[in-house]
């Protein structure tokens, strides 16, 4: 089956800048998609379409696209965007594929 | 704004079936894909299948011959059954709308989930 693959952890300090990889064979004709969740919470959407920014989700949250991975950066962390993170995309059958999660632990 | 809310039995015995229903409010249900995803204790995040408004559904095919969806419109409602479950489908159960443009689909917004323990 399809798979998405993200580094287990990401650690950051307060105020750098976090970058979190998606890595998939589909990726560069599928779409991607990032959401962030936190603990009790429901999956918030903060990236579509590999760059795109839902409103009221902050500049600090960005996309980027290349070849079988994507990339989403958060940029001058807050305490606040600790969380895991989840690329999503499709296959080739259209089945939805979720990565394997990115904890961010901002030290 | 669209909320979604999961309702159903929280505690599901080996063998039997899982059923739990999304209630769609602040919108309508028709015209949108729905969808079922899945999270186990620590685990990541696992789609198990959509239905549009009209009732025609698509299924992750890891969980096909197990999963039945249905949509009641008149209720904004639309509902998952898993039939036959063991432990492993112990999990916090999400709906959420399927949000697509012409290319590709993302699910927003989400419910808060609901806990699905399955023993005896």
């Amino acid at each position: 089956s399809y798979e998405l693959t993200q580094p287990p952890s990401v650690s950051v300090s307060p105020g750098q800048t976090a970058r979190i990889t998606c890595s998939g064979d589909a990726l560069p004709k599928q779409d991607a998609y990032w959401y962030q969740e936190k603990p009790g919470q429901a999956p918030v959407l903060v990236i579509y379409r590999d760059s795109e920014r839902p409103s009221g989700i902050p500049e600090r949250f960005s996309g980027s696209s290349s070849g079988t991975t994507v990339t989403l950066t958060i940029s001058g962390v807050q305490a606040e965007d600790e969380a895991d993170y989840y690329c999503q995309s499709a296959d080739s059958s259209g089945t939805y594929v979720f990565g394997t999660g990115t904890k961010v632990t901002v030290l | 704004q669209v909320q979604l809310q999961e309702s159903g039995p929280g505690l599901v015995k080996p063998s039997e079936t899982l059923s739990l229903t999304c209630t769609v409010s602040g919108g309508s249900i028709r015209s949108y894909y729905w969808s079922w995803i899945r999270q186990p204790a620590g685990k990541g995040l696992e789609w198990i299948g959509r239905i549009y408004s009209s009732g025609s559904t698509n299924y992750n095919p890891s969980l096909k011959s197990r999963v039945t969806m249905s949509v009641d419109t008149s209720k904004n409602q639309f509902s998952l059954k898993l039939s036959s479950v063991t432990a492993a489908d112990t999990a916090v159960y999400y709906c959420a709308r399927v949000y697509c443009n012409n290319v590709s689909c993302c699910f927003d917004p989400w419910g808060q989930g609901t806990l699905v323990s399955v023993s005896s």
